[in-house]
């Protein structure tokens, strides 16, 4: 089952403003991943956030993770038209080895 | 960065026929494998995850005579749907986890299509 909710479900922004995606999930967890889906195509790893960190940055990412909400955000910087894709969290559960997946938010990047 | 293939991308099938998806870590070696389905517009759910050499373990509500999963070598896990129906037609998914490693590398999926 899905433990992760997204929000906002869909964002359309213009290109050079900033992106960001938030995720909360329910239980206990080793770490936090955030993936990118172009339509109809398979994931993309881009980056994971373990339980004792708080925030990482790579290149125009900015992951952030509150265990005490259990919430991340994904901010994405000077946001572009190729960035357009579904973005979703997935969780590492503690009670086991599997990842479960957030519903999504599919971001538009107007040029 | 690691790479994980699936063979075929995409495959259209009739009801009743049984269709075989490969997953390979080409790369590394893939202790255990995962299998997705996803609908349109819609998250992944896990189907079942398949370790190395043992049988594969399914999520509740997941079909294991119809969803044949053999995880035979450290790099090749393969999905079988058994008579497939037109409710089966989806985007199937795989992705690995390295021996070493947290992160899981996705195949670029495979969308059947049952007439």
């Amino acid at each position: 089952s899905q433990q992760g909710e997204e929000d906002p479900q869909a964002l359309s922004i213009q290109e050079g403003e900033n992106a960001t995606m938030n995720c909360s999930y329910k239980t206990s967890i080793n770490n936090l991943q955030w993936y990118r889906q172009n339509s109809g195509r398979g994931l993309v790893h881009l980056i994971l956030i373990r339980s004792n960190e708080r925030e990482k940055h790579s290149g125009r990412l900015r992951v952030t993770l509150d265990t005490s909400k259990k919430s991340s955000s994904l901010l994405i910087t000077a946001s572009r038209a190729a960035d357009t894709a579904s973005y979703f969290c997935a969780t590492d559960e503690t009670s086991g080895s599997r990842l479960t997946f957030g519903e999504g938010t599919q971001l538009t990047v107007n040029p | 960065g690691a790479v994980v293939s699936q063979h075929p991308s995409w495959v259209i099938c009739k009801s009743g026929t049984s269709v075989k998806i490969e997953c390979r870590s080409l790369d590394f070696q893939a202790t255990t494998m995962f299998w997705y389905r996803q609908f349109p517009k819609q998250s992944l759910m896990l189907m079942a995850t398949s370790n190395e050499g043992s049988k594969a373990t399914y999520e509740q509500g997941v079909e294991k005579d119809k969803f044949l999963i053999n995880h035979a070598s450290l790099t090749l896990s393969t999905l079988t749907v058994t008579s497939a129906h037109p409710e089966d037609s989806s985007f199937y998914i795989c992705s690995a986890r390295s021996t070493r490693g947290e992160t899981q590398y996705f195949g670029p999926g495979t969308r059947l299509l049952v007439l």
